[in-house]
């Protein structure tokens, strides 16, 4: 079956340390792989894209990798600051290119 | 300005009513969305409609039809609620369905069918 898994259990981590999440899928071939922000009783929020043929991308303190061998991808924020806890989603483009489907999201909680 | 923008933000209704979502957005965007979050926060696509044109519609009860009556508006009707309609339900745009911008959503719309 298709699926898209993210860690479920809330990430914890303290202030200044680098925080990375993990979103694996199961018989997909995704044409991209996008990170959204979502924080409570909001919308998500954009923050990356990644295309197939490419294993890094970086915006300011946010850095994604994408391996469609082991089909994963990994999302770093780097010098965490409390204002980044949120829900992380990760989403792929799959369906003819023209669905984009969302994992469950992980909980990162940043403390002082 | 609010880029993409639902109304009403929160729902409440008795089961067997028919209630109306609606979405606008003044981006330019030709591609709208409705997805809905389901109470354990998953995030499912329900509709896509491009320059007015249905592309998606997934195995979504017929009791749910959304209607576009142009590129910038994207409104969703839902007949006879049930208890399991109770959600959140996001509109969202973007330019093509493959945009390099992502996409962007509305704040949602909370609906609790009582």
């Amino acid at each position: 079956s298709q699926k898209i898994e993210q860690n479920s259990e809330a990430l914890n981590i303290q202030e200044g340390k680098t925080a990375t999440l993990t979103c694996n899928y199961t018989n997909y071939s995704p044409a991209y792989l996008q990170w959204y922000r979502q924080d409570p009783g909001r919308g998500p929020v954009f923050l990356l894209l990644i295309r197939e043929n490419e294993k890094e991308k970086r915006k300011e303190r946010l850095k994604v990798t994408f391996d469609t061998t082991l089909k994963q991808s990994l999302f770093h924020i780097t010098a965490s600051q409390p204002a980044d806890s949120a829900t992380y989603l990760c989403a792929l483009l799959v369906g003819g290119y023209n669905k984009l489907i969302f994992g469950a999201g992980t909980r990162l909680a940043v403390h002082p | 300005d609010t880029a993409v923008s639902q109304t009403p933000k929160y729902l409440v209704t008795q089961m067997g009513n028919d209630k109306s979502i609606k979405c606008e957005q003044n981006l330019g965007h030709d591609t709208m969305y409705w997805y809905k979050q389901d109470s354990k926060k998953f995030l499912k696509i329900m509709f896509s409609y491009n320059n007015k044109e249905l592309i998606i519609n997934e195995t979504v009860p017929n009791r749910f039809s959304p209607k576009s009556p142009d590129k910038a508006h994207l409104n969703l009707h839902i007949n006879s609620l049930e208890l399991g309609d109770s959600a959140v339900y996001f509109c969202a745009s973007s330019q093509g369905a493959k945009s390099n911008y992502g996409y962007t959503f509305g704040s949602g719309t909370r609906l609790t069918v009582v």
